[in-house]
Order: C-alpha cells, then sequence, then structure tokens
C-alpha cells in the first residue's frame, strides 16, 4: 500500500541554520504531495503542496521538489527561526483519493536562538 | 473568519462507556474528514464525507466506530464500548468544494483518554 517516510525526530538547530526534513513515499501512480506543520498548541496547518513531478511548492521560506525519480519530497529552508520550531508532517494524496490524506509519522524540529 | 471547531477539547472516560465527539467545519466546506493522531500509529484516516455521505470509511478500526454528518455540516464521531487504545487525539479537518487537492483546514483535536 501506499506510505510516507520522513526523517525521525528531534531536530534541533540554531536560529539562521540551515534545515532539510528528508521525505520518501511509495505509491502508485502520481500522487499528490504535501507539508503540514503543527505550531506548539496549534492545529495542523498546510506549508505548501507539488501536484505532478517536479513541482516545486513554497512558502514561509520553505521548499519542496516532487521528485518522482527517487520518490521524494524533501522540506528545506535556508536560514530558520526560533518561530520554525513545530512538528513537521509529510502527507501524500493517492491518485485516485478524494482527501484520505496519508502521514508521515512527523518531524520535531526545534531551533535555538 | 471562524476556523474549524471541536468539542470537547478533552475527554476521559470508562472503558466500555460510549463517547460522542463533535466537528463543526467551516462554513461553505462541503467536504469533512476524520483523523487520530495517537503515539503508536502517528496520524491516521478515519473518514471522509462529501456533503452527507461517506464514500471513504476505510479507515474506521473496526464496527465500535461510526459517524454521521446531517445537514451537510456538523459531524459527530461515536466510539462504542471504548477501549484503552482507543486513546487518541481526534482531528477534524474540512475543506472548500472544488478539486480533491483543496486545502484541508484542520481543528484543534478533541483528546480522548480511556481509563
Amino acid at each position: 500500500g501506499d506510505s510516507v517516510t520522513q526523517m525521525e525526530g528531534p531536530v534541533t538547530l540554531s536560529e539562521e541554520a540551515f534545515l532539510t526534513i528528508n521525505c520518501t513515499y511509495t505509491a502508485t501512480g502520481y500522487p499528490s504531495l504535501f507539508w503540514y506543520v503543527q505550531y506548539p498548541g496549534e492545529g495542523l496547518q498546510l506549508l505548501l503542496k507539488a501536484t505532478k513531478a517536479d513541482d516545486k511548492g513554497s512558502n514561509k521560506g520553505f521548499e519542496a521538489t516532487y521528485r518522482k525519480e527517487t520518490t521524494s519530497f524533501h522540506l528545506e529552508k535556508g536560514s530558520v527561526q526560533v518561530s520554525d520550531s513545530a512538528v513537521y508532517f509529510c502527507a501524500l494524496l493517492a491518485t485516485d483519493s478524494w482527501g484520505k490524506l496519508q502521514f508521515g509519522a512527523g518531524t520535531q524540529v526545534v531551533v535555538t536562538p | 473568519g471562524a476556523g474549524v471547531s471541536q468539542s470537547p477539547s478533552n475527554k476521559v472516560t470508562e472503558k466500555g462507556k460510549d463517547v460522542e465527539l463533535r466537528c463543526d467545519p467551516i462554513s461553505g466546506h462541503t467536504a469533512l474528514y476524520w483523523y487520530r493522531q495517537s503515539l503508536g500509529q502517528g496520524l491516521e484516516f478515519l473518514i471522509y464525507f462529501q456533503g452527507n455521505s461517506a464514500p471513504d470509511k476505510s479507515g474506521l478500526p473496526s464496527d465500535r466506530f461510526s459517524a454521521e454528518r446531517t445537514g451537510g455540516s456538523v459531524s459527530t464521531l461515536t466510539i462504542q464500548r471504548t477501549q484503552q487504545e482507543d486513546s487518541a487525539v481526534y482531528l477534524c479537518a474540512s475543506s472548500p468544494p472544488g478539486t480533491r487537492l483543496n486545502e484541508q483546514f484542520f481543528g484543534p483535536g478533541t483528546r480522548l483518554t480511556v481509563l
């Protein structure tokens, strides 16, 4: 079946450091890919998405590129801030699915001043 | 505008009791989803509504779990004869009409603890 694997956390880094969170997927066809973020005390919210191969999603300085050849959707940010501390979830929506998001386990990111 | 709301925010119950969890989606959103988030299983899809019908119930873990949606709005997730493994945060999300790729807007969740 379809699945998402993302790197385990917590990831701890200093302010202004470069962040990468790896995400790979297994799916048939051409899924759509998402990154959701959960800030402390808040609900899940969409960070960015990509719906076809080679698409790049971007938002709030974060980027992720849909790589079909490596079945990956790694999240990157060039210079993190303390306010980026959160749990990040990679998710896929299968080709034939209406809304059934399948999530990775989540990666906690802690940014220190 | 108002986001997705869920009630109660916390629920503690005894094993074997029934519980009802409520979700109020964003006004005008036609699709509604239930997920649960637990330490052992991560974030799991439970059920999806389009209007009042549920085309995808594939994530409901057992027949103790059921959900309904009325008036194309409020949804209730019912768990009968609760078990300790049902302890989790139950999340509701909604999305506007249109494509299946529309953003799902999540509520704050209901934390269920089964003693």
